[in-house]
Formats: structure tokens, sequence, C-alpha cells
């Protein structure tokens, strides 16, 4: 069973359309965040939530509007979709905070390519 | 701003050599360190977490972890082909639930 899985996997699109990722992990764990990996593999830290309420929200365009249903799903929503959002984008989970329980587990990401 | 920096290679290894891989961090007061390993197109994974100063071993993986210097390091013994990958260094950033990742280094072992 898939731990942390997020669809799309690989998501085309052309500039300005209003696309949706989704996410869902069975880990049982209570903290979810997003992640942006640029071409250089920098990962950087977009949006986090814990059980439902958001804990962290970095500087990011407010075209991206993270929902968390439940504890189990975070959701990620981009309005008027930009070239430069031309990303991976990983969805992640951790059992209350990571750096003490050791870390994330990933999804295995979307590839979002943006025409 | 809290930063982690890695060199990011490429470091080309031979096969059953040693590879040893350096991140440094800024924040003084970090407690927390992680290495990921990710391979082409795939997710991060996580391979090593070390809390103290000093050694840290798993296997054919050694983390280290100097405080005092501010570094950590991986070193994988007996390296194999399957290791080349990208290796992540991650740090406890100031709030809670959040790490602070560092570019990551390319490594490629050599045959």
């Amino acid at each position: 069973d898939t731990a942390v899985s997020q669809t799309p996997k690989y998501l085309v699109t052309q500039m300005g359309n209003d696309k949706s990722i989704k996410c869902e992990q069975n880990l049982g764990h209570d903290t979810m965040y997003w992640y942006k990996q640029d071409s250089k593999k920098f990962l950087k830290i977009m949006f986090s939530y814990n059980n439902k309420e958001l804990i962290i929200n970095e500087t990011v365009p407010n075209r991206f509007s993270p929902k968390s249903p439940d504890k189990a799903h975070l959701n990620l929503h981009i309005n008027s979709l930009e070239l430069g959002d031309s990303a991976v984008y990983f969805c992640a989970s951790s059992q209350a905070q990571p750096e003490i329980t050791g870390g994330y587990t990933f999804g295995s990401g979307t590839r979002l390519t943006v025409v | 701003q809290k930063e982690v920096e890695q060199n990011s290679g490429p470091l080309s290894v031979p096969e059953g050599a040693i590879a040893s891989l350096n991140c440094t961090y800024s924040d003084r007061g970090s407690q927390s360190f992680f290495w990921y390993r990710q391979y082409s197109g795939k997710s991060p994974e996580l391979i090593m977490s070390i809390y103290s100063n000093g050694d840290k071993e798993d296997g054919r993986f050694t983390a280290q972890l100097n405080k005092a210097s501010q570094y950590v390091s991986l070193l994988i013994r007996d390296s194999q082909p399957s290791d080349s990958a990208t290796y992540l260094c991650a740090v406890k950033g100031d709030s809670n639930y959040q790490l602070i990742w560092g570019a990551g280094t390319k490594l490629i072992i050599k045959p």
C-alpha cells in the first residue's frame, strides 16, 4: 500500500489555467506538507497542516491555495498558472514534529509543466 | 536567513570506495539533522537522522555530526552503483515541523 499518494503524477497545462493536485496519506500522521522542487533540485516548503490547521504558510503567491478536508488529505489548488510554476510538487507527511520523529515521508511527486 | 549548504557535485567515486558527503549549516542552535537520498525522477527518502555529536552507523552508512564546527557528513562505505543519487541534507528550522534543506550533492558511483 502506498503510504503517501498524490495525483496526478504528470500535469501539462496552458498558462492561465487552474489546476489541482491531490494528496492522501494512510500512515496516520498528524502533519502534511506541500513542497516545491525546482529544476536545481532545491526543495522549498510551501504549506503545512497539522490536524487540518494551517501551521506553515511560506511566501507563496496567493494563486496557490491548500485545502485539508481531514488530516489524511491535503490538496493544492493553483489558479492562473504561470510558466514559473513549472516544477515538481511533493506532498509529504510526518508524525507530530519531524525533527523529533525522524523526518518526512514523501509522495512520488507531481511534475507540473506549464506551456 | 537560516542556510544549509552542500557542494552540488557531481561527486564521482569508484565502486567499493568510501563516498563522503558534507553539509554545513548556519544556525548554531540546530538540534536535528537528516540525510535524504533522491534517485533521479523519484521522491526523497530518509536514510539517516542524527541528533548528537559524533558518529551514528547504520549498515554501510555513517552520519557524523560536529556541532562546534556546524557540519554534518554522510559516509557510504563499499559504494555501489545503486548508491548513485542526489543526497539532500536537512536541518531543523526555527519553527516546529519545518526542515531547512540543502540543494543536494549528486553522487555518481563508477563501476
